[in-house]
């Protein structure tokens, strides 16, 4: 079974310092995709980085990085610079190309990012 | 980046009353979308995966005579929670990719309903 797991309920950083939030999954899956969402107190999920299971490097937008450990089935977001507008619930998802669910992403239960002046 | 409205976004009502929530895509034609539904503070769950043209695909536990889901079109998918109780008290998000197919695929939420049942 698919699964993906954030152990992190809760992280707190100060403005322009950098923040990992930790992510690992769980599949059989050889083909499988990791994305990052952030979502504010409004609500809405916001599509944050990408990172395919065959791909070689580890992706980057912008201040956001993914920290992609195949082995470990990790697959960290590295925030750098934060800044009080990332102050967010951030969620891990996976979505697994012989899913049965249709390939809709799963998610973990996600990590609430405070960052302070 | 894609756009996908959901309307209402948000909606009160009476216990035992039927409740429609529309999804669609603005910008791009959605043969797969998604509905979440989330508790505060909670992870998103997968409710179900509508096809255009095809029935809902429910995941396991959730009663599909209760959310009835439309896939009428490529820009449109409807959830109604019939005979809605305060349990059923929630936010509800769909998603919509791409035609690609392709395990890339984005998928672009909405911005949600919040719905308590009184």
């Amino acid at each position: 079974a698919q699964k993906i797991t954030q152990t992190q309920p809760g992280m707190f950083v100060q403005e322009k310092e950098a923040v990992t939030l930790d992510c690992t999954y769980d599949t059989s899956d050889p083909s499988y995709g990791l994305f990052w969402y952030k979502q504010p107190s409004s609500g809405e999920m916001i599509f944050l980085i990408y990172q395919g299971s065959y791909d070689q490097q580890n992706a980057t937008e912008g201040r956001y990085s993914l920290n992609f450990q195949k082995a470990r089935k990790s697959a960290n977001l590295v925030i750098s610079a934060s800044q009080l507008g990332d102050s967010a619930m951030y969620f891990c998802a996976m979505r697994v190309s012989g899913n049965q669910a249709g390939t809709a992403l799963i998610f973990g239960k996600g990590t609430t990012l405070s960052v302070s002046s | 980046g894609a756009v996908v409205s959901q309307h209402p976004s948000w909606v009160i009502c009476k216990s035992g009353t039927s409740v429609k929530i529309e999804c669609r895509s603005l910008d791009f034609q959605a043969t797969t979308m998604f509905w979440y539904r989330q508790f505060p503070k909670q992870s998103l769950m997968l409710m179900a995966t509508s096809n255009e043209g095809s029935k809902a695909t429910y995941e396991q536990g959730v009663e599909k005579d209760k959310f009835l889901i439309n896939h009428a079109s490529l820009t449109l998918s409807t959830l109604t929670v019939t005979s809605a109780h305060p349990e059923d008290s929630s936010f509800y998000i769909c998603s919509a990719r791409g035609t690609s197919g392709s395990i890339t695929d984005t998928q672009y939420f909405g911005p949600g309903t919040r719905l308590t049942v009184l």
